[in-house]
């Protein structure tokens, strides 16, 4: 149980294009839905936190224009990266929970190279 | 606020050892603690997870992990480890909502 999947697993595109990710909880309806951006040999960095129906929490620094986050229902969230450049070439990584205090689990998340 | 820090970027253990992975947490209350692990170009997975009861924890594919309130440490261990168990492993606190998450730690295991 408890599954995330989210897609694509990787995404080659150039430079100006946007790119949407979709992170769905299969078995669970995922009240919270948190979206990770990981560097290469580092730890994650919880770039925003959504909630169903809401808008998204961003942490300081993330742009929300540009990584914009829908959470339209219990089982599906979305980010979509604008007008993205080669910085913007990361791992992102979502994650879902049903309740607070409960572990999150996570999608396989998504190789994003900008061209 | 609360944080967790994993003090060791890398462990390297040989097969069949007993391996531990540390990790310290600073939380004002009671944590609820986390161990996932990270095989490459895949999400977490999640190991185990420590919220109240029994100091000790045990947890997927033969992972422990013991909790310890007066030295605020929660170290994953394994008594006999395994090649396949090298990967990066995250340590992880919550007080709710928010769940923060540890440097890692990549353990290779040599055969």
């Amino acid at each position: 149980g408890a599954v995330v999947s989210q897609h694509p697993s990787r995404v080659i595109c150039k430079s100006g294009t946007s790119v949407k990710i979709e992170c769905r909880s299969l078995d669970f309806q995922a009240t919270t839905m948190f979206w990770y951006r990981q560097f290469p040999k580092k730890s994650l960095m919880l770039m925003a936190t959504s909630n169903e129906g809401s808008k998204a929490t961003y942490e300081q620094g993330v742009e929300k224009d540009k990584f914009l986050i829908n959470h339209a229902s219990l089982t599906l969230s979305t980010l979509t990266v604008t007008s993205a450049h080669p910085e913007d070439s990361s791992f992102y990584i979502c994650s879902a929970k049903d309740r607070d205090y409960q572990p999150q689990h996570f999608g396989d998340g998504t190789r994003l190279s900008i061209l | 606020a609360q944080s967790v820090a994993q003090p060791e970027d890398q462990v390297n253990v040989a097969e069949g050892n007993p391996l531990t992975v540390k990790c310290t947490y600073s939380v004002s209350g009671n944590p609820y603690l986390f161990w996932y692990v990270q095989y490459p170009n895949r999400g977490l997975q999640f190991l185990l997870k420590y919220i109240t009861g029994d100091n000790l924890v045990k947890g997927s594919y033969g992972f422990e992990a013991e909790f310890n309130k007066s030295q605020t440490s929660f170290h994953l261990k394994k008594p006999s480890a395994l090649v396949s168990d090298s990967a990066l492993y995250f340590c992880a606190v919550t007080l709710g909502n928010d769940m923060r998450f540890g440097a890692g730690t990549r353990l290779t295991v040599k055969p």
